[in-house]
């Protein structure tokens, strides 16, 4: 079983749509846990962190659930700037991370 | 711009070739990365560098050589490279253990 799992996807929605992401972790070691966001033949960045509380920036919303050993990212009114792969990443105490596999998500006039 | 600056950006290697990939920060980051990332697939991890230690080696072939000669900087040593490792390489840094990764934008790498 991989330590990371996430959606599939493709997820292909609408202008305006909301999509949600999950990703689930099999170590409960894990420490911090992030959203990246890579476009074609880029590098990842940075979309947000993830935190025990839940976090909004915008249009966006990551929660974490540390019992169930769950993240989520919810993306309100997609964008067509919002097509790209975002991908789960979860950390650890001596600095090991790992990421999901990654979900494609295509945003349609 | 990425604060973390990756060179070259694209590399063409024979086989029996030796090259090296660079990677440097200058944010006082003190543990540094090394992915490889083939296309479609998420970076799948090779090395990390803790306080220019190396913490954890992914069972990487030998023919793949970090060293990271200071804080700032990390290399990747290449030799006789197959076919199979062509993919795009990159490098990462972060300031501790509950921050987040800040990524270089790579160096494509393509094995002939």
């Amino acid at each position: 079983r991989k330590e990371v799992e996430q959606d599939p996807g493709p997820f292909n929605v609408p202008e305006g749509a909301t999509v949600a992401f999950n990703c689930t972790y099999s170590n409960s070691a894990s420490q911090s846990f992030f959203w990246y966001r890579q476009d074609c033949r880029k590098e990842p960045k940075l979309l947000m962190s993830v935190y025990s509380s839940g976090n909004e920036d915008g249009r966006f919303t990551a929660q974490l659930n540390r019992a169930s050993q769950y993240i989520s990212l919810l993306i309100r009114d997609s964008k067509l700037s919002d097509s790209a792969t975002y991908l789960c990443a979860v950390g650890y105490e001596n600095n090991d991370m790992r990421f999901g596999a990654g979900t494609r998500l295509t945003v349609k006039p | 711009d990425t604060e973390v600056t990756q060179t070259p950006k694209h590399l063409v290697m024979g086989m029996t070739n030796k090259k090296s990939l660079k990677c440097e920060q200058h944010m006082g980051h003190r543990a540094m990365y090394w992915y490889k990332q083939k296309a479609k697939k998420p970076p799948e991890l090779m090395f990390v560098y803790s306080y220019e230690k190396l913490s954890i080696n992914e069972s990487v072939p030998s023919r793949f050589s970090p060293e990271c000669p200071n804080s700032s900087l990390l290399n990747l040593h290449l030799h006789a490279l197959q076919p199979e490792d062509s993919a795009l390489y990159l490098c990462a840094s972060r300031l501790g253990p509950n921050q987040p990764q800040h990524f270089g934008d790579g160096t494509r790498l393509s094995i002939l």
